[in-house]
């Protein structure tokens, strides 16, 4: 089992819909948990943090459960500059605060919004 | 303020050639990092720097090396490069805060 696996997609979907990623990892020590976007042949840029009580910004919700090992986002109102690869990422053994290179990269979910 | 900088954007080079990809951080940030991103592996780092002076191995360091010239900069260099180098070489810094990592343009490279 690959060490965070992501439903690779593509995901097409109308705008204003309501869509949703998982990701799910292997490792039940991971502490923390982030979620990515990365527009074509853009590099990767932060899109929010996942707390184990779950958080929202805006239209994006996270989720994270642990008895599964999984993390999820959810998109609400889809707008077409959503559209993007969306990728999981799971921190490492050893990883903390000040200590950003252990981190587990997923290959992403890409999404296609539609007009 | 420019974020994170990388030179050249995109590079062809033969086997054996060498060159050194530049990045610059004007955020302040202490750490640095260098990653390449291949169809079907994601992101996978090479090297980084936790702060001025120091550098550290990751995940696929074999066939690079780096150097901290400053806080503000940090360079890739390739001594001999090969195809298994083809790849989109990434830059990012950060501040500390948890995953928090800003990421540079990329530079994407073949080798022949």
């Amino acid at each position: 089992r690959k060490e965070v696996e992501q439903d690779p997609g593509p995901f097409n979907v109308p705008e204003g819909a309501t869509v949703a990623f998982n990701c799910t990892y292997s490792n039940s020590a991971s502490q923390s948990f982030f979620w990515y976007r990365q527009d074509c042949r853009k590099e990767p840029k932060l899109l929010m943090s996942v707390y184990s009580s779950g958080n929202e910004d805006g239209r994006f919700t996270a989720q994270l459960n642990r008895a599964s090992q999984y993390i999820s986002l959810l998109i609400r109102d889809s707008k077409l500059s959503d559209s993007a690869t969306y990728l999981c990422v799971v921190s490492a053994a050893g990883f903390n605060a000040g200590n950003n290179r252990k981190l587990i990269w997923g290959l992403g979910t890409s999404l296609a919004v539609n007009p | 303020n420019a974020g994170v900088t990388q030179t050249p954007k995109f590079q062809v080079l033969k086997t054996g050639q060498s060159m050194t990809l530049q990045c610059a951080q004007d955020m302040n940030h202490n750490s640095m990092y260098w990653y390449r991103q291949d169809p079907g592996m994601g992101l996978r780092l090479i090297y980084y720097s936790a702060s001025e002076g120091t550098t550290d191995k990751g995940e696929v360091p074999n066939g690079y090396n780096v150097s901290r010239l400053n806080k503000r900069e940090f360079s890739l260099r390739l001594e001999s490069a090969a195809p298994s180098q083809t790849s989109v070489y990434f830059c990012a810094s950060s501040s500390g805060l948890p995953g928090a990592q800003f990421f540079g343009p990329g530079t994407r490279l073949t080798v022949l």
